[in-house]
């Protein structure tokens, strides 16, 4: 079964300092891995993609690494912001015949303090 | 550019009561359509999606319906609501990519609360 789990559940940090969000998946044939960010009552915006042959990602302060053997990816966001305040959804595709199957995880809601 | 229009944004519907709630997609044309449910502490879930127009695939089965009459428009209806009904519903549409494994990635309203009283 395909699954995707992210931890923490949540995440309360302070302003400025660096942080790294979890997504653990058991999903299979892989074909892609992104991470959104959904802002409260808005809806889900992708940061990155990730193919299956690389590695890394970066997009301004956040940086998405992906471990395809161990099937681990992380969300890093350095110096973080109050408008970071989010829920982060990893969202891993899965080919199939007729297309793609996306797994969407619970997601991380993430709180930033001044 | 292309936009994604849901509305409304907040609903509050008493038990048993019909429900239809409306997306629209702005600056492209034929794309693939979405209807998700996303409850409180739970992932998104795929409802239904449409690859063009009248075409509708249901994911779960439920009471809720989807139609596509018109290219970038998609509804979801209800002819009685259920508690369970209850959650934060989202459209979102996805570019048709060349060959069968698009990586397109998929654009999101910003969502319907939708509370059963």
């Amino acid at each position: 079964k395909n699954q995707v789990e992210q931890s923490p559940q949540s995440l309360i940090i302070l302003e400025g300092k660096n942080c790294t969000l979890q997504c653990n998946y058991t999903v299979s044939p892989f074909s892609n891995l992104r991470w959104y960010k959904q802002d409260t009552g808005r809806g889900p915006v992708s940061l990155t993609i990730m193919t299956f042959s690389e590695n890394t990602k970066s997009n301004g302060r956040y940086t998405a690494t992906l471990d395809a053997d161990t099937k681990q990816s992380s969300l890093h966001i350095t110096a973080s912001q109050l408008s970071d305040s989010a829920s982060y959804i990893c969202v891993v595709s899965a080919r199939s015949n007729s297309g793609y199957a996306l797994n969407f995880g619970k997601g991380t809601s993430l709180l930033v303090t001044p | 550019s292309q936009t994604i229009h849901q509305w409304p944004a907040t609903l509050v519907q008493p038990v048993g009561s019909p429900l239809s709630l409306e997306c629209t997609v702005e600056g492209t044309s034929n794309p693939n359509l979405y209807w998700y449910r996303q409850a409180a502490g739970r992932g998104l879930q795929l409802l239904f999606y449409s690859v063009g127009i009248g075409q509708i695939s249901s994911e779960v089965p439920q009471n809720l319906s989807a139609s596509r009459p018109q290219d970038r428009q998609f509804i979801l209806s209800s002819k009685k609501l259920l508690l369970s009904d209850s959650g934060f519903y989202l459209c979102a549409w996805r570019a048709k990519g060349t060959g069968l494994y698009s990586n397109q990635p998929q654009h999101f309203g910003d969502g319907t609360r939708l509370s059963i009283l």
